[in-house]
């Protein structure tokens, strides 16, 4: 089977830095990738690691350690509209050498004032 | 171009009904696939395709059909609804396989009466 683990809600001050974890058990792996859901709206892409360590995108930063099955995205210098829904995503093997993506529950971020 | 296109935005159907919903995408991306997103949670893989005339079965594919006759469209099935698959529906798309970045389109929210 497959299953990935996010908290399902984290708060925070505009300003501040805020770390949303993944683990992740799955039968075959290509690679973690991490969406962002804006209320009444559709995922949007935010970041892929295959290799371990760090991606950094602007204020953004992924981490992926594979041998620990674990990985966060960590978001700097919040702003109210970072207020979200974080999901993280698993791209596992798929028919034909291509791979499928299996997402994880989703991690509600509510920044404040 | 207009990225990923979904149609109805919205639809109610009574139980047994069948419908199709339609996905379409000018960008000429070989990946196509179809999520369904329960309330407070994350996006489920309901039926995937590599290519024109290659499809494949995601997590949730009872009472779901696909099929994939051009690069361009991906309609969605389904047979006889049911309460169960009230929903909101993403179809998304990628330009190649490892997939890192799936562009969404903006939903169709189902609900069988």
């Amino acid at each position: 089977g497959q299953s990935l683990e996010q908290p399902s809600e984290v708060t925070a001050v505009e300003g501040a830095i805020v770390q949303i974890n993944c683990t992740y058990q799955t039968s075959g792996f290509y690679g973690l990738s991490w969406y962002q859901q804006h209320d009444g709206g559709a995922p949007t892409f935010l970041s892929y690691n295959a290799l371990d360590g760090l991606e950094e995108t602007g204020r953004f930063s992924s981490f992926l350690s594979r041998s620990d099955s674990y990985g966060y995205l960590l978001l700097q210098e919040l702003q109210m509209k970072d207020s979200a829904s974080y999901f993280c995503a698993v791209n596992s093997p798929g028919v034909y050498n291509t791979d499928k993506l299996i997402f994880g529950t989703g991690t509600r971020l509510q920044v404040f004032p | 171009n207009a990225g990923v296109t979904q149609t109805p935005k919205f639809q109610v159907l009574k139980t047994g009904q069948s419908m199709t919903l339609q996905c379409a995408q000018d960008m000429n991306h070989e990946y196509m696939s179809w999520y369904r997103q329960d309330p407070g949670m994350g996006l489920r893989l309901i039926h995937y395709s590599v290519g024109a005339g290659i499809t494949d079965q995601g997590e949730v594919p009872n009472g779901y059909n696909v099929s994939r006759s051009t690069t361009e469209d991906f309609p969605l099935r389904l047979l006889s609804a049911a309460p169960s698959q009230t929903s909101v529906y993403f179809c998304a798309s990628s330009p190649r396989q490892g997939n890192n970045e799936q562009f969404f389109g903006p939903g169709t929210r189902l609900t069988v009466l």
